[in-house]
């Protein structure tokens, strides 16, 4: 069965400082990988995705940036952190575009 | 402007209560809806409908879809406080980015005892 790691499960950094979140796929190959952040208030935004390695598309021009190094390892990162990148931020992938997303336990970012 | 629209954006209820959730739509090129339940961090997998008319059914949940008036319902049938959590619809489009699930801002139901 095909399970989705993400870690860490809840991170405080201070403004300025870098980023970086790491989410793992297991027990399936070439996935589509998402990265989505949830704002309170608002519906989760896609923020990049990903349909194979070294292979990233950005949605929202932001201070964040994307990664694949390997088939089932998706990278968040930051350079300098902003107090706006404080959210929630969740991996998701599926198996093919239209089939449901499996997502991670997500990453409670609080930037201070 | 949003695409995806729920309502109500919050719901309170007895346990034993029906509840309906609504989930309206307005994209380009409809693929498929999908309805996630979120408890406290990851969103879990409800139902996807494609197709108009066909009920999907899960226990005491389930969910139909209209493609005519661009919605969707999703009903919870004799409430337990287990089904508190914030509910998400989302729609995929053709085209696109790859897949990508475009969510509404979700419903939080809340079920008292």
């Amino acid at each position: 069965s095909q399970t989705i790691h993400q870690w860490p499960a809840t991170l405080v950094q201070p403004v300025g400082s870098p980023l970086s979140l790491e989410c793992t796929v297991e027990g399936t190959s070439n996935p589509n990988l998402y990265w989505y952040r949830q704002a309170a208030g608002r519906g989760l935004q896609l923020l990049f995705y990903s349909v194979g390695i070294g292979q990233i598309s950005s949605e929202v021009p932001q201070n964040l940036s994307a990664s694949r190094p390997q088939d089932r390892q998706f990278i968040l990162s930051s350079k300098k952190l902003l107090l706006s990148d404080s959210g929630f931020y969740l991996c998701a992938w599926k198996r093919q575009v239209n089939t449901e997303a499996f997502f991670g336990q997500g990453t409670r970012l609080t930037v201070v | 402007e949003d695409k995806v629209v729920q309502s109500p954006l919050s719901l309170v209820v007895h346990e034993g209560d029906t509840v309906t959730l609504n989930c309206s739509y307005e994209v380009t090129n409809f693929r498929s809806l999908l309805w996630y339940k979120q408890e406290k961090k990851a969103p879990t997998f409800l139902f996807m409908l494609t197709s108009s008319g066909i009920e999907k059914k899960s226990g005491r949940l389930s969910s139909i879809l209209d493609k005519k008036e661009l919605f969707s319902i999703l009903n919870i049938t004799a409430t337990q406080t287990g089904d508190s959590a914030i509910y998400l619809c989302a729609v995929v489009e053709y085209g696109g980015s790859q897949g990508n699930l475009i969510f509404g801002k979700g419903t939080k139901l809340s079920v008292k005892p």
